[in-house]
């Protein structure tokens, strides 16, 4: 069964903790991408990866970091110095590395709570 | 910094009838993605639409006019299960960020 899974669903972070999101896809994609959204913004560019071994900041990295050493995986680790980790967090992947006419495809997503 | 504009909503029609929905964006932009989002769940694609026109798809219809940087949804017989946040995105050709708007949220009443 192809697709993108991400795990956890749910994830609670503690003051002054880094949390890894993890996000696996099994389409044979090469660009995978994270994405942030909170309640009644639209979903904001976080990080993106074109080819394995490559990464790219979006518009909002401040306060996160990820690696992409494997073309099936992107994890995400949300730092302590991300003063605003609440959110829903998106993981997408698009074929051929986004260029082009190309549809990128979401995971079901991770919602993150701060205790 | 390339803009996406869609009115929030709630967008309300009854079963049956033809929901309308509008997204305009500033700067250039060639493709234009609909997304539908359930509460809690993750954007899936609806549509796509890449040239100049209409491109119906089922119940779908995507309307895209460039020049005018405006691209339209309409959802025919809309149904009670069509209730969801409708995502506009909107990207260059070459790599280029997908630009998403904040979505218009519409309601389908039996």
């Amino acid at each position: 069964d192809g697709g993108i899974t991400q795990s956890p669903k749910y994830l609670f972070r503690k003051e002054g903790q880094n949390v890894t999101l993890s996000c696996e896809q099994n389409l044979n994609h090469d660009a995978m991408y994270w994405y942030r959204q909170d309640p009644g913004q639209g979903l904001r560019l976080i990080y993106y990866s074109q080819i394995v071994n490559d990464f790219q900041k979006g518009d909002i990295a401040e306060g996160y970091s990820v690696s992409r050493e494997k073309k099936e995986s992107f994890p995400l680790t949300v730092t302590s110095a991300q003063k605003n980790p609440t959110a829903f967090y998106l993981c997408a992947s698009s074929p051929r590395g986004g260029a082009g006419q190309e549809t990128q495809y979401f995971g079901p997503g991770t919602r993150l709570l701060v205790l | 910094q390339k803009e996406v504009e869609q009115n929030s909503g709630p967008l309300s029609v009854p079963e049956g009838a033809i929901a309308s929905l509008n997204c305009t964006y500033s700067d250039r932009g060639s493709q234009s993605f609909w997304y539908r989002q359930y509460s809690g769940k993750s954007p899936e694609l609806i549509m796509s639409i890449y040239s100049n026109g209409d491109k119906e798809d089922g119940r779908f219809t995507a309307q895209l006019n460039k020049a005018s940087q405006y691209v339209s949804l309409l959802i025919r017989d809309s149904q009670p299960s069509d209730s969801a946040t409708y995502l506009c995105a909107v990207k260059d050709t070459g790599f280029q960020k997908l630009v998403f708007g904040t979505g218009t949220r519409l309601l389908v009443s039996p």
